[in-house]
């Protein structure tokens, strides 16, 4: 069982486009959503969380928006630069367990 | 700052062999993961150890032994490779174990087992 889908497997973007990457989850006990950024070759490093009681984190070009109705959230990159081209996952905390679930990621690719 | 270092950074290995991985953190962390990704998958928990002296199993355990031999190492013994698996092992630590804790990751240890 998914517990978190993020969609699509891969996104190419023109440099100063915006990118939407998306993440849904299932499990109610989720209530706190970070989002890894991955290069190759490192591991992955938070870039921005959100809480389920907040519906918009914005982070400089990054900007979370979270439907708790629907289940969704989405990670919005602007003015998309080459060097953002990386894998992005989203992670669900489980406030009974203690622990994240990760999606499968999104491979970004930003072409100049 | 700090960092996280695993080592080996690659492991090659024989089937049903006994492979051990280490991770070494300064931040000073208490807890401590180590999570298998797959390719083109995203990642999922094997042990974690919320203090020095604990150990936890997680999701993926079975086939993996775990030690925690100080507050700043953290190693991950496959007991038996497994033919054809191929995957990456990432150590991470956080300063506690708890919702806001963000972890930390290190660049991670690629295994390959002939």
């Amino acid at each position: 069982q998914q517990q978190v889908r993020q969609s699509p497997q891969s996104l190419t973007v023109w440099e100063g486009e915006t990118a939407i990457l998306n993440c849904s989850y299932e499990n109610s006990a989720f209530d706190y959503f970070p989002w890894y950024q991955q290069f190759p070759g490192e591991g992955p490093a938070l870039l921005i969380a959100i809480r389920s009681v907040s519906d918009k984190k914005e982070d400089g070009r990054f900007t979370i928006f979270f439907n708790k109705r629907e289940k969704k959230l989405s990670l919005h990159i602007t003015d998309s630069q080459p060097g953002d081209s990386a894998t992005y996952f989203c992670a669900g905390y489980n406030t009974n367990t203690g622990k994240l679930t990760f999606g499968d990621g999104t491979v970004l690719t930003v072409k100049p | 700052g700090g960092i996280i270092t695993q080592t080996p950074k690659f492991l090659i290995g024989q089937e049903g062999q006994k492979l051990t991985l280490k991770c070494q953190q300064n931040f000073n962390h208490d807890t401590m993961y180590w999570y298998r990704q797959d390719s083109g998958k995203g990642l999922r928990l094997i042990y974690y150890s919320i203090t020095e002296n604990d150990l936890q199993k997680g999701d993926l355990s079975e086939g993996y032994d775990a030690s925690r031999e100080k507050k700043s190492s953290f190693s991950l013994t496959v007991t038996s490779a497994q033919k054809n698996e191929m995957a990456v092992f990432l150590c991470a630590s956080s300063i506690s174990w708890g919702v806001y804790a963000e972890q930390f990751f290190g660049p991670g240890t690629r295994l390959t087992v002939l």
